[in-house]
């Protein structure tokens, strides 16, 4: 079956300018997460979305960063303005779990956008 | 805030058996989860604890003790494939939010 998918798969861009990485989660599931991963690094939590609407923005590292969710499904993560330091793997993944669910679920990954900021 | 600390690296030889353990200190607690990451691909899942006790699946087994913030992921025989980074990653009581250790990169020699 069809996992999670994201675009590009590979970014390359010129500092100062504004990039949109895009995710396709798995059919039906209702939360969507980013995350965002230097080299050698673990994953630094970015935003979390319910459906369409985003609880937790807490990780966002700047406002140069943002990102909206669209029919419950497709999502963008918009970073304006590029700067070096915004050079990593970004990560979506997706879980079927509901709001109302006590049973936690886990999360499914997608490929990554490798981003680099020259 | 919360604190998951993981090592950083290990190394063992094929066939032997590793275990790679993971400490958090979180307001909150609602399930442990282990992810493996080969380089340059996304975390696949492991096991998921929520109650203290081993979860054993296969070659791979996973441990919690929820009174010590504590797991550990068991691998068994071990292959050159399982060379990987292994992710801990902790839920709260908002339990839609995961938060991941800096994860441990394993190496397997022959």
């Amino acid at each position: 079956g069809a996992g999670v998918s994201q675009s590009p798969s590979n970014k390359v861009t010129e500092k100062g300018k504004d990039v949109e990485l895009r995710c396709d989660p798995i059919s039906g599931h209702t939360a969507l997460y980013w995350y965002r991963q230097s080299l050698g690094q673990g994953l630094e939590f970015l935003i979390y979305f319910q459906g369409n609407s985003a609880p937790d923005k807490s990780g966002l590292p700047s406002d140069r960063f943002s990102a909206e969710r669209t029919g419950g499904s497709v999502s963008t993560l918009t970073i304006q303005r590029t700067q070096q330091e915004d050079s990593a793997v970004y990560l979506c993944a997706s879980s079927p779990l509901e709001a109302s669910e006590r049973v936690q679920e886990t999360q499914y990954f997608g490929p990554g956008t490798r981003l680099l900021v020259l | 805030g919360q604190n998951i600390d993981q090592p950083t690296e290990m190394t063992a030889t094929e066939g032997a058996i590793v275990q790679i353990n993971c400490t958090y200190q979180t307001s909150g607690f609602n399930g442990l989860f282990w992810y493996q990451q080969h380089a340059g691909e996304a975390p696949t899942f492991l096991s998921y604890n929520v109650l203290d006790g081993l979860e054993e699946k296969g070659r791979f087994s996973s441990f919690l003790s929820r009174s010590k913030g504590y797991s550990y992921l068991l691998l068994k025989e071990l292959q050159m494939k399982d060379s990987a980074s292994y992710l801990c990653a902790v839920t709260l009581y908002n339990f839609n939010k995961f938060y991941f250790g800096s994860g441990t990169k394993l190496n397997v020699k022959p």
